[in-house]
């Protein structure tokens, strides 16, 4: 499966826990970007990187969450300390360039329960 | 900076219908637009998308939507409403830079259901 692969695809944690996301991109993609999907709503942008780079967290929470994508292994979201306004859907998805116009392709989400 | 209204949370269709979802988008610049569809429990799948020359845009599954700058809409059909079409649509836009990223935002979504 080529497929944008996101682990896991369930997570469950109790408030003050941390949370680790995992999302490996397309073979040859090495763009990768991170939403939140909260019930009844549309995806929100939360940051998006390139192998070691940062390029826009804009749409990041400036406490508890963090995101990195190192040069070899897949993308990770951490939230730490998580409440329970933190549980959603997470999804990334991957681009092969970093241009707008390019299709992203998207994994099957993590869906995030804070008990 | 960018941002994507679309009317109605929920749209009801019979089978053989045709289905109209309604995309309208603020854009400073000539934007990208794409419709994107979710199924239940499911990644985002692209349907379409508009980036320049030809304003309708024909995409998977029978859709199509076209691309009007003075209405600022990006409204999304097809002729006929399959069961399978029943999911969620997200319209999205981006700004249309050449060279350069910026990034996609999402509407709130459109869930589609299909009478029998």
């Amino acid at each position: 499966n080529a497929g944008v692969m996101q682990n896991p695809r369930h997570l469950v944690r109790r408030r003050g826990q941390e949370a680790r996301l995992r999302c490996s991109p397309m073979k040859g993609h090495s763009h990768v970007y991170w939403y939140r999907q909260l019930p009844e709503e549309g995806l929100k942008f939360m940051v998006y990187l390139q192998k070691e780079n940062i390029i826009d967290e804009s749409g990041m929470p400036k406490e508890r969450f963090s995101a990195e994508f190192p040069k070899e292994g897949p993308s990770i979201l951490r939230i730490q300390q998580v409440v329970r306004g933190d549980s959603a859907a997470y999804f990334c998805a991957s681009t092969e360039g970093g241009h707008s116009a390019n299709e992203q392709f998207f994994g099957p989400g993590t869906r995030l329960t804070v008990l | 900076a960018q941002s994507v209204t679309q009317l109605g949370s929920h749209v009801s269709v019979s089978e053989g219908a045709l289905v109209l979802l309604r995309c309208n988008y603020s854009s400073s610049v000539p934007p990208y637009l794409f419709w994107y569809v979710q199924y239940p429990n499911q990644g985002l799948q692209l349907l379409l998308k508009y980036t320049t020359g030809a304003t309708l845009v024909k995409g998977i599954n029978g859709f199509e939507a076209e691309f009007k700058k003075s209405e600022t809409s990006f409204h999304l059909t097809k002729p006929s409403a399959h069961m399978s079409d029943a999911a969620e649509y997200f319209c999205a836009v981006s700004v249309g830079r050449k060279t350069s990223y910026d990034k996609v935002i999402f509407g709130p979504g459109t869930s589609l259901s299909v009478i029998p």
